[in-house]
């Protein structure tokens, strides 16, 4: 699975758009970019996958570009409840996920 | 529509132990895949079981051994336990017919301690 890069750490004010990037420039052809989060003490939950065209679902949004070398993750309403760390994982399929150490995604009052 | 359920919640062992645990995955999921996440990290793959046979395996030494049973639910076993093995251990499940979109559905893992 090819690796992904993000950002350690973001900030968002509640209410406001939060955009969550990562980087995948070694993602294969077959390969999907998928994004969970797993909120303290929880177990990760799936938010919304896609293979090169924009999708859009009730959590979020996902913008993958062109050459699919990157991604952005769109929550379009923050709230406290999103404070969470984000991860963005490339697969072939769902079941053997490679996960990095994620981005932490605090949304202030 | 129960998710996937896990078991103990926490546990304490000793090193050189062995410590069994559970999962039952959502209802209609056939595959179960066990991750380990230490503090801080993120998860790390162990192995995948699918009609009771493990498919796929991640960079983890025999002492890590697994089994699924008929009804899907799944055990992971660890033996001789070290220091390092302390972690939270992630139980997720997912249709294998269902492929790519099929994502991984997580329980709240088991927290084990070795002291």
């Amino acid at each position: 699975d090819a690796k992904t890069t993000q950002p350690t750490s973001m900030d968002c004010a509640e209410g406001r758009a939060a955009n969550l990037p990562c980087n995948h420039s070694t993602i294969s052809g077959n390969e999907y970019v998928y994004w969970y989060r797993q909120i303290h003490s929880q177990g990760p939950q799936y938010i919304i996958h896609g293979l090169k065209n924009n999708e859009t679902n009730e959590m979020a949004s996902l913008i993958i570009t062109e050459d699919r070398k990157s991604s952005t993750l769109i929550l379009p309403h923050a709230t406290l409840r999103d404070t969470a760390v984000y991860y963005c994982i490339v697969s072939i399929h769902a079941g053997k996920s490679t996960f990095g150490d994620g981005t932490t995604l605090t949304v202030k009052p | 529509d129960a998710g996937v359920t896990q078991s103990p919640t926490h546990l304490i062992k000793t090193r050189g132990q062995q410590v069994t645990l559970r999962c039952s995955p959502k209802s209609g999921h056939d595959t179960v895949s066990w991750y380990q996440q230490a503090l801080g990290q993120g998860p790390q793959f162990i192995f995948q079981y699918y009609e009771e046979e493990e498919r796929q395996r991640g960079n983890f030494p025999d002492r890590f051994s697994g089994h699924q049973f008929p009804n899907y639910s799944s055990e992971l076993n660890v033996n001789a336990l070290l220091l390092g093995d302390s972690a939270l251990y992630l139980c997720a499940s997912s249709l294998l017919a269902g492929g790519v979109n099929s994502p991984l559905h997580f329980g709240n893992g088991t927290r084990l301690t070795v002291t």
